[in-house]
């Protein structure tokens, strides 16, 4: 069974800085592309950034860009997401998910597996 | 405002059909696989259907996907109290260099 189980959300001031963490199991994480969504309070699901099993072929939304950086460490079957000076409109849960297939593949890519999620909340 | 146009509600009796839209455009909808998600309040969400008219493994054939052109419906059949949920149509924007969500619709089953 693929789980998917993200921490390091938290209270975070505006500018700041906070590490998301997904630790998955279940298949094999080195084999997998992987991706981050996000949700505001009471609205809708929001892309943030997917990439490819290697850790290349990277894509980010527009809104974070140059703020966030993901990364990942297979040895570790180990996701993460870096925000970097953070803005009001960055609260949110963040998902963690597995993509399909190893190389992001934009025409079919879709979003196999999600975890619970980690909440980011920025406010002074 | 979303890039791809879902409708914000939508409700049905249990036992009955309900189609669920989504209106987007060439560069998205159009041109590339769109796939759909469940979400209930409090968990995230599930995969529902992909590539399309694709179902996971354990989703029942009571849910299916179609696209024609710039939209893509999700059908569920035979509604039951359980289907009450968020649902979000998905896919590549091309032109955008960006995943795109839909809006989500919320589904009542009374």
């Amino acid at each position: 069974e693929v789980q998917l189980l993200e921490s390091g959300g938290n209270l975070v001031q505006p500018g700041g800085s906070l590490r998301l963490t997904c630790v998955a199991s279940g298949f094999s994480f080195s084999n997998s592309a992987m991706g981050w969504v996000r949700q505001a309070p009471g609205k809708g699901l929001e892309w943030v950034s997917v990439f490819s099993a290697g850790g290349g072929n990277v894509h980010y939304a527009d809104s974070v860009q140059g703020r966030f950086t993901i990364s990942r460490d297979n040895s570790q079957n180990t996701l993460y997401l870096q925000l970097n000076n953070v803005r009001d409109e960055d609260t949110a849960v963040y998902y963690c998910t597995k993509a399909r297939g190893m190389v992001v593949l934009t025409a079919r890519l879709h979003f196999e597996s999600w975890g619970q999620g980690t909440l980011v909340i920025v406010s002074s | 405002q979303s890039v791809l146009t879902q409708p914000p509600s939508m409700s049905a009796a249990p036992g009955q059909k309900v189609t669920i839209s989504c209106s987007g455009s060439s560069s998205n909808v159009g041109y590339n696989l769109v796939s759909w998600y469940q979400q209930f309040p409090g968990t995230g969400p599930k995969l529902l259907i992909y590539e399309n008219s694709k179902r996971p493994s354990g989703i029942p054939d009571r849910f299916s996907g179609s696209k024609s052109g710039t939209s893509a419906t999700l059908g569920i059949t035979g509604l039951q109290t359980g289907d009450e949920a968020d649902y979000y149509c998905g896919t590549w924007d091309t032109s955008l260099g960006a995943w795109v969500f839909g809006g989500g619709t919320r589904l009542t089953v009374l």
